[in-house]
Parts: C-alpha cells; structure tokens; sequence
C-alpha cells in the first residue's frame, strides 16, 4: 500500500532555532500534500495545502512566514518552523494524496519539543 | 454550522457491545468518504472507504447515506483493542476541485 514517510519523528530544540521537517511519498506521486499539527487530547488541526510547483494555502491564523512550506517535487514537501518558540510545541503531521477518490496517507508524525 | 461534524464523545463501552458512530456533512455535492483511527500520539490510519451499497470489514461496518448527509460507522463484538480516537473525512468541493475534510474525531473506550 500506499506509504508517507515523515521525518524527524521526534526533535527538540531551543528557542529561537528552525527545525525542518520532511514528507516523502515513496511510492506513488502526491499531487497535493496536507500539513497539520494538533495538541494533546485536541483534533487535528489542518495548517496548510501544499501542491507541487505552487505556493502552498495557509489556513487562516496560520502564519505563512513561520510555518515555510516548500513542495519541490512530486514526492516531498518540506514544512520549516523558523524562530521556534515553546508553544510552537506540538505534533505534526503531513499527509499526501491523490486527487480524486482515493484516501489520504499520513506521515507517522514529528512530535517537536521546544524548550 | 461546521462542515463535517461528529460528535466527539466520548463513548465508553463495555467489551462485546455494539457501538455506532455518526458523521454529517453540509455540502451535498461532497464526494469520497472515510474512516480513519486514530490512537494516542499516534498518526491517522486509513480504517474503511464508505460507500452508498455500504462496506464491511469484519466486525466494522460502514455506511453512506446520501439522502440525509451522513455517514456510520458500526463496531460489533467490540474490543479493549478498538479504544481510539474515529476520524471521518470527506472530500468537499472546493474551488473546482477537492478537499479532504476532517470530522474532530469521536473518542471510543472499550472497558472490560
């Protein structure tokens, strides 16, 4: 089946630094990726659409210039939080899809600590 | 009104119940249904496709009812295993084209 690998799983950094965080589709070619984040005991909370070649669509309260999204290829897209503060804290996850009928598939997640 | 929503529990159950979950959506021209599990800290897995003739996994059935907007999840015989969070999606249309949308997830708790 169809397989997202998103990486780091887990980071900690101090405040002030950016992390970049990866998703890859390894075997099929994601027309549009979805970047997310959710805390604790909260729902998933969609951040931006990425579609390959374009500039991605932010939500609304999502900041376009912490949150870079960059979506070179088919295959990865790159969410970058830059200036990272404590609550920045949080679990993100991405996930890849194929327009038309067929489901999502998520990454397995990057849990980010800031400290 | 949002534009799929669940009812988020949650649903505490003894083990070997029935338990069925609803999901609505707003906009008739929707396409494409899920379900997806998930459990903490965890990421989102695909559980079933939903569709109108309905579809049946085992002890997991799901159906599409256009008419009224909305979709179900049943859990038979269900287990301490099946505890988890049951995320509904539906693509919505969207400028022309698509979009996965995400019910807020309904929290399942199977106790012995």
């Amino acid at each position: 089946g169809a397989v997202v690998s998103q990486h780091p799983s887990r980071v900690i950094c101090k405040s002030g630094t950016s992390v970049k965080i990866e998703c890859r589709s390894l075997d099929f070619q994601a027309t549009t990726m979805f970047w997310y984040r959710q805390f604790p005991k909260k729902s998933l909370m969609l951040m931006a659409t990425s579609n390959e070649g374009s500039k991605a669509t932010y939500e609304q309260g999502v900041e376009k210039d912490k949150f870079l999204i960059n979506h070179a290829s088919l295959t990865l897209s790159t969410l970058t939080v830059t200036s990272a503060h404590p609550e920045d804290s949080s679990f993100y996850i991405c996930s890849a899809w194929v327009t038309g009928s067929r489901p999502l598939h998520f990454g397995n997640g990057t849990r980010l600590t800031v400290t | 009104r949002k534009e799929v929503e669940q009812d988020p529990g949650p649903f505490n159950v003894p083990e070997g119940a029935t338990v069925a979950f609803n999901c609505t959506y707003s906009n008739s021209a929707s396409q494409s249904f899920f379900w997806y599990r998930q459990d903490c800290r965890k990421e989102p897995k695909l559980l079933m496709s939903v569709y109108s003739s309905g579809n049946e996994d085992g002890r997991f059935t799901a159906q599409l009812n256009r008419a009224s907007q909305y979709i179900s999840l049943l859990i038979r015989d269900s287990k301490l295993s099946d505890s988890a969070t049951y995320l509904c999606v539906v693509n919505l249309p969207s400028g022309g084209s698509y979009i996965p949308t995400f019910g807020r997830g309904t929290s399942l708790i199977v106790h012995p």
